[in-house]
């Protein structure tokens, strides 16, 4: 069974770094094709993509995002950690960490997701 | 605004057919695959339809996916009131280099 659960902080400031972390269990992250990356969404909006990292340690950024995210894995503790810098009230959304379990480009499952406020 | 347009909202009644759009262009949907997930209120979403038509396990087959060109569309027959959801389509832009899902439908069952 695959899980997926994020953590964090539920309340940031602006210009401060946002840190989540997503800790998996029930495949790895060394496998072919896996994935594990994270898809935010503000309150009443549509879902966006954020960061994929790849079984072979590749990363993909949201290209409007990119200087501002890096996605890295924990391979000790079967971890992913998404780090956001410059945070803005734009900002708030609920993240969630999401996985793909082979080379198919779609997310096969998602954790619980994690409410981010930031404050001005 | 999103690179994969869906219809804001759908509606049917209970035992209808419903479909839902989801348009692209040629360096997204015209060369992708397009995945769906439902949102049910409160909850994360989950995939519905991948690879346009085929259902993950535990999937009713109340729900079918198809593409042509660079459109791809969702169908809910026999509709249900445990179906008022949010409905996202996703694919791969080349253009952009990675995942960009749609605008997401809401459907409301009458």
């Amino acid at each position: 069974q695959i899980t997926l659960k994020e953590s964090g902080p539920t309340l940031v400031k602006s210009t401060q770094t946002l840190t989540l972390t997503c800790t998996f269990s029930g495949f790895s992250l060394s496998t072919y094709g896996v994935g594990v990356g994270w898809v935010r969404q503000p309150p009443g909006k549509a879902l966006e993509w954020l960061a994929l990292l790849y079984w072979d340690e590749d990363k993909r950024y949201r290209p409007s995002l990119k200087n501002r995210l890096n996605i890295t894995h924990d391979t000790s503790r079967n971890q992913v950690v998404l780090t956001m810098t410059n945070m803005d009230p734009v900002d708030t959304a609920t993240y969630y960490c999401v996985s793909r379990s082979n080379i198919l480009a779609f997310f096969d499952d998602w954790g619980q997701g994690t409410l981010v406020t930031v404050s001005s | 605004q999103s690179v994969l347009t869906q219809p804001p909202s759908v509606s049917g009644a209970p035992g209808q057919r419903v479909t839902i759009s989801c348009t692209g262009s040629s360096s997204n949907i015209g060369n992708y695959d397009v995945h769906w997930y439902q949102q049910l209120p409160g909850t994360a979403p989950k995939l519905l339809i991948y690879s346009n038509k085929y259902r993950p396990s535990g999937v009713s087959d109340r729900f079918s996916g198809s593409k042509s060109g660079t459109s791809a569309s969702l169908a809910i027959t026999g509709l249900q009131a445990e179906d008022e959801a949010d409905y996202y389509c996703q694919s791969h832009d080349n253009s952009l280099s990675g995942v960009i899902f749609g605008g997401g439908t809401k459907l409301t069952v009458l």
